[in-house]
């Protein structure tokens, strides 16, 4: 067990929605990065906040935002669904500097019909 | 940009045999390497690091050395337990940057 927790932890949704993907991160942390894990594209970084700021931006779609509250959880939005968004979705948390070590959560398999 | 390879294709072997996943890297920088472990239905589990040349980062009789005139940081393990059935994810991280850099991942079946 990591210690980062991802909600939920299946989603099955149709195109056109709005779905919002939840991660709490490990005790401490104050970084939280969302990771895309897709059968074409592979595991792709999406964007990365460090205490409530975003730091970096991936491969993240204009339809996607994301935001990292003042309790340090953070919620990925995904909307105007598409089929090919259908993944699998991970929160990683680390401490504070860009060398420590990145933990992940059990991810959030998200289904587009 | 910073990119990752693995070698195509899952491997499959047998209990007790030798294990070899290659990785090889490019990189603008001086990036840190890592070797994540994905078991079934789990999330992503760091199995080893380095974060310099000639540096070898090891855990659970897992073993790799990075190696900057080669960009390589191959994975090895001597001897296999079906317990190490699971994709094997070779990434990278560049100096001063916080993203992971993926390859494709390898599955890896250890039949008894």
């Amino acid at each position: 067990d990591s210690g980062v927790t991802q909600t939920p932890k299946h989603l099955i949704t149709a195109t056109g929605q709005r779905v919002t993907l939840r991660c709490s991160p490990r005790s401490g942390d104050l970084s939280v990065y969302w990771y895309q894990q897709s059968l074409d594209q592979g595991l792709q970084f999406l964007i990365q906040y460090y205490n409530g700021e975003e730091r970096a931006k991936g491969n993240i779609l204009e339809r996607f935002s994301a935001q990292q509250f003042p309790d340090l959880h953070s919620e990925l939005n995904l909307s105007s669904l598409e089929l090919g968004d259908s993944a699998l979705y991970f929160c990683a948390s680390s401490y504070k500097k860009p060398e420590d070590t990145q933990y992940f959560g059990p991810g959030t398999r998200l289904t587009v019909l | 940009g910073n990119s990752v390879t693995q070698m195509e294709g899952p491997v499959t072997l047998s209990e007790e045999a030798f294990l070899t996943i290659n990785c090889t890297y490019t990189a603008t920088g001086y990036p840190s390497l890592f070797w994540y472990v994905q078991y079934p239905g789990e999330g992503l589990q760091l199995l080893l690091k380095a974060t310099k040349a000639d540096d070898k980062g090891s855990n659970k009789g897992f073993e790799a050395t990075y190696r900057k005139e080669t960009t390589s940081f191959h994975l090895e393990k001597g001897s296999v337990q079906v317990s190490d059935s699971a994709v094997y994810f070779c990434a990278l991280r560049d100096y001063g940057n916080n993203r992971l850099a993926f390859g494709k991942g390898n599955q890896v079946v250890v039949i008894p």
